[in-house]
Formats: C-alpha cells, sequence, structure tokens
C-alpha cells in the first residue's frame, strides 16, 4: 500500500498569511494526487485533483504543485472561510490512501 | 445540482449487520463509478471500496474485505453498502463519494454525500 505523510499536522496562521502544506507518498505516484478541504462536521471537498488541476469553483488563492512522490498545496492569502483541515489523496493505485490532514487554525 | 444522500446508520452490535444506501441525483449516476469513504470520530479519512459504473469490478480496502460487500442498482440511482460482521473499529462516519470522472475510474472523489453515523458497540 502507498503511505502518504503530510506536514505539518496542524498550524496556526492568520488571515493574508501565505500557507502550504506538503504531503510525501511512499513511492512515485506520478502526478495522482489529490487534495481535499473539509469543514468541521461537513463532508470533504475536493480542491485540486492530479496534483496541480484547480477544481472548477475553486478560488485561484488555491494551487498544488509536485510530482512523483513529493507534493504541496498553497493557499496564498488565507481567507477566514479557509480555517480547515486539509487532506491529501493518492489516486495511483488501490487501495487508495490518505494523507493524515493538515488542521490550519487561526492565529 | 448533484446530490448524494446517505441513509442506514446507526447504532449496532459487534458481530451484526448493517446496511448503508446512498441516494444519487443531478447527475448521470450510472457513468461514474461510486466510492465509499468512512471517518471514525476525531480521525482522519479512510477509503473503504469502490465499484466501478456498470458494476463489474469492486476493490476494497484490506480493512473492510471479505465482511463488507459494496453494489449498485443503475435503474434506482442508489449505491449500497453491506456491512457484516462489525467490529468496534468499523465506527465512523460513512460518505459515499463519486468518482471525478466519466466512465474509466480516476480514482478522486468530487461529490459527497453527508455521512451516515455507524456506531458498533455493545
Amino acid at each position: 500500500d502507498i503511505q502518504m505523510t503530510q506536514s505539518p499536522s496542524s498550524l496556526s496562521a492568520s488571515v493574508g498569511d501565505r500557507v502550504t502544506i506538503t504531503c510525501r507518498a511512499s513511492q512515485s505516484i506520478d502526478y495522482h494526487l489529490n487534495w481535499y478541504q473539509q469543514q468541521p462536521g461537513k463532508a470533504p471537498k475536493l480542491l485540486i485533483y492530479a496534483a496541480s488541476s484547480l477544481r472548477s469553483g475553486v478560488p485561484s488563492r488555491f494551487s498544488g504543485s509536485g510530482s512523483g512522490t513529493d507534493f504541496t498545496l498553497t493557499m496564498s492569502s488565507l481567507q477566514p472561510e479557509d480555517f480547515a483541515t486539509y487532506y491529501c489523496q493518492q489516486s495511483y493505485s488501490a487501495p487508495l490512501t490518505f494523507g493524515g490532514g493538515t488542521k490550519v487554525e487561526i492565529k | 445540482q448533484e446530490q448524494l444522500v446517505e441513509s442506514g446508520g446507526g447504532v449496532v452490535q459487534p458481530g451484526r449487520s448493517l446496511r448503508l444506501s446512498c441516494a444519487a441525483s443531478g447527475f448521470t449516476f450510472s457513468t461514474y463509478a461510486m466510492h465509499w469513504v468512512r471517518q471514525a470520530p476525531g480521525k482522519g479519512l479512510e477509503w473503504v471500496a469502490v465499484i466501478s459504473n456498470d458494476g463489474s469490478n469492486k476493490y476494497y480496502a484490506d480493512s473492510v474485505k471479505g465482511r463488507f460487500t459494496i453494489s449498485r442498482d443503475n435503474s434506482k440511482n442508489t449505491l449500497s453498502l453491506q456491512m457484516n460482521s462489525l467490529r468496534v473499529e468499523d465506527t465512523a462516519v460513512y460518505y459515499c463519494a463519486s468518482d471525478g470522472c466519466v466512465g474509466v475510474s480516476c480514482y478522486s472523489f468530487i461529490y459527497w454525500g453527508q455521512g451516515t453515523l455507524v456506531t458498533v458497540s455493545s
């Protein structure tokens, strides 16, 4: 199984900050990496697919990059609605696996 | 508007069975692979199972293989998860989710239901 490791597990930031979350795969997954945002008590929402493609309707302050084993999710200017937990997920092969999550909190 | 609505959750004793359902609307259900994803209380996301758009292919997480069965009825736009031999560690919110690609699965999750809570406890 492919293991996904996210870092950090949590972070504190202020509105307007630039925030970067890292995800590492235990083996190469090419560009088969997706990012999700989950608000408390809500279902996750797909933000980025195929490592760097922004889902329609998602604000352009979100961006993704990387390939192979190392990936990043960047929020260029954090907004109040961005405080949530973020998960990466590999779509290279079953069993599909998620990172442990990164909780973005208000400083 | 795309909508997925899960039902069937509840409290069940270890070793018993439960069947979850997911009703889809607002998109062409029969053209998408479908998934179940779960989240234990206060924990991260765990993929459970996938079924191809025509129901011919199914894959499971090792943690549920042999105990859970995913199925679909494209005539009724419904997805199901039959859960047998339930364990305490199966306690979670169960989400149904549609795949991100039409036809062949690309293994992403684009539309999600609101989730249904399954509690396994004696």
